[in-house]
């Protein structure tokens, strides 16, 4: 089955305690990003990512690390998390194309909270 | 910082009536608009992508996108029920030459109700 996976789906941490989220699609997708959602503030962009080894920043950046070593998969790294990174975060991946691109399809999602 | 504006909710439409969704954006080279459905704890889900002006059909949905007033619709025919959940409007960021920069930009999303 065609997907997009995360892990894990739920995490409660406390400030400063390094954490991975590690996201991974089994559909030979260029494309990978990473987004936080937040209530009244929608989905905004953490990261993003066009191959391997290639990476730009999102919206919101700050506080996060990402890495694409390999295709299949776009870890989230928070180095030391804070509590306003209490947040449900996404990775998304999509075959992306020079003229139809991003068609973004969603993992489950990881609910983190940081104590 | 790019925008895009998704009009107010919540809206609430009986069964069978048209929902209309509608979404402006800042962004004047934007090429690429998306649609997402997003049920309550659940994951975004593409409904429609839409690249060119006019309108854009798939079976009870239909996209429209008029690039020089930079708005971009949704309607949803015979409404129902299951159609009850958050849509969101993505653009992505403009490109030239057919490069592409992979930063996309969603609205806040509007809740929408289709009541018996």
């Amino acid at each position: 089955e065609a997907q997009v996976t995360q892990n894990p789906r739920y995490l409660i941490t406390v400030t400063g305690k390094k954490l991975t989220v590690t996201c991974s699609q089994n559909m030979n997708h260029e494309y990978m990003s990473w987004y936080r959602q937040d209530p009244g503030l929608g989905l905004r962009q953490i990261y993003y990512s066009m191959n391997v080894e290639v990476t730009d920043k999102g919206d919101v950046p700050e506080g996060y690390k990402v890495s694409r070593k390999e295709k299949r998969n776009f870890p989230l790294i928070l180095e030391s998390p804070s509590p306003n990174q209490t947040s449900l975060y996404f990775c998304a991946s999509s075959l992306s194309t020079d003229t139809y691109s991003y068609e973004q399809y969603f993992g489950p999602g990881t609910r983190l909270t940081v104590t | 910082q790019k925008e895009v504006e998704q009009n107010s909710g919540p809206l609430s439409v009986p069964e069978g009536a048209i929902a209309s969704l509608n979404c402006t954006y800042s962004d004047r080279v934007s090429q690429s608009f998306f649609w997402y459905r997003q049920y309550s704890g659940k994951s975004p889900e593409l409904i429609m992508s839409i690249y060119s002006n006019g309108d854009k059909e798939d079976g009870r949905f239909t996209a429209q996108l008029n690039k020089a007033s930079q708005y971009v619709s949704l309607l949803i025919r015979d409404s129902q029920p299951s159609d009850s959940a958050t849509y969101l409007c993505a653009s992505e960021e403009g490109h030239a030459g057919g490069t592409s920069y992979g930063k996309l930009t969603f609205g806040q999303g509007t809740i929408l109700t289709v009541h018996p």
